[in-house]
């Protein structure tokens, strides 16, 4: 059983390159999500989505793009890339259990350095 | 807007100790309170998940606890290790799964 896995798990860009950060679940887990890590900051929330096809902006939306045309996958798209989105990027799949609890579990993180 | 803090930021222990870890959270609106584990350079590992109805939560040497009123939860560790040194990370949970993090609690036990 995987959990959640991202690729790639290392990157270095150059100002204005545009990039996708992938992320997968094979938990048929219906909400996912995108945080970005960064020193003394703590995680902030990107991105998230509820199901395939829905998706909404979280705390830090700016310069990332998101869609989820599966269950499966929620890709993170830079689409010109900045040095102040040098981060380590983490995706995150939640499940619903009864009552509608949810946990969350994380995969191993993407290292993106913007040059 | 919730935020989430976590006391200390740092934690210095011999091999041996019981202790606690402090996380505050302004908003009791929160569904749940996870806490993760986070080594150097990797993921998160999930610890601990309090539901919003439950007071604590137990595995092996760990227990977290819960109080919504007064905005806290505290996780406890019992007779630290060396292997017990890593970041912790309270996380409050709202709708859709979304999680509020805290900064983290940079735990070193040493022998």
């Amino acid at each position: 059983n995987a959990g959640v896995t991202q690729t790639p798990k290392f990157q270095v860009l150059k100002t204005g390159q545009s990039m996708t950060l992938q992320c997968a679940q094979d938990m048929n887990h219906e909400y996912m999500s995108w945080y970005r890590q960064d020193p003394g900051m703590g995680l902030r929330l990107i991105h998230y989505s509820v199901g395939a096809g829905i998706t909404d902006q979280g705390e830090v939306p700016n310069g990332y793009n998101v869609s989820r045309s599966t269950t499966e996958d929620f890709p993170l798209r830079l689409l010109s890339a900045a040095p102040s989105q040098t981060s380590v990027y983490f995706c995150a799949s939640t499940t619903i259990g009864a009552g509608g609890h949810t946990e969350a579990f994380f995969g191993q993180g993407t290292r993106l350095t913007v040059v | 807007k919730q935020e989430v803090t976590q006391i200390p930021a740092a934690l210095s222990v011999p091999e041996g100790e019981n202790l606690v870890l402090n996380c505050s959270f302004t908003d009791s609106a929160i569904y749940n309170l996870q806490w993760f584990r986070q080594d150097p350079g990797k993921g998160l590992t999930s610890l601990l998940l309090i539901q919003s109805s439950q007071r604590e939560q137990t595995s092996g040497r760990l227990n977290a606890s819960l109080d919504k009123s007064s905005g806290r939860s505290t996780l406890y560790i019992a007779a630290s290790q060396p292997g017990d040194s890593a970041t912790y990370l309270c996380a409050g949970g709202t709708s859709y799964g979304k999680l509020t993090f805290g900064q983290g609690t940079i735990l070193t036990v040493h022998p």
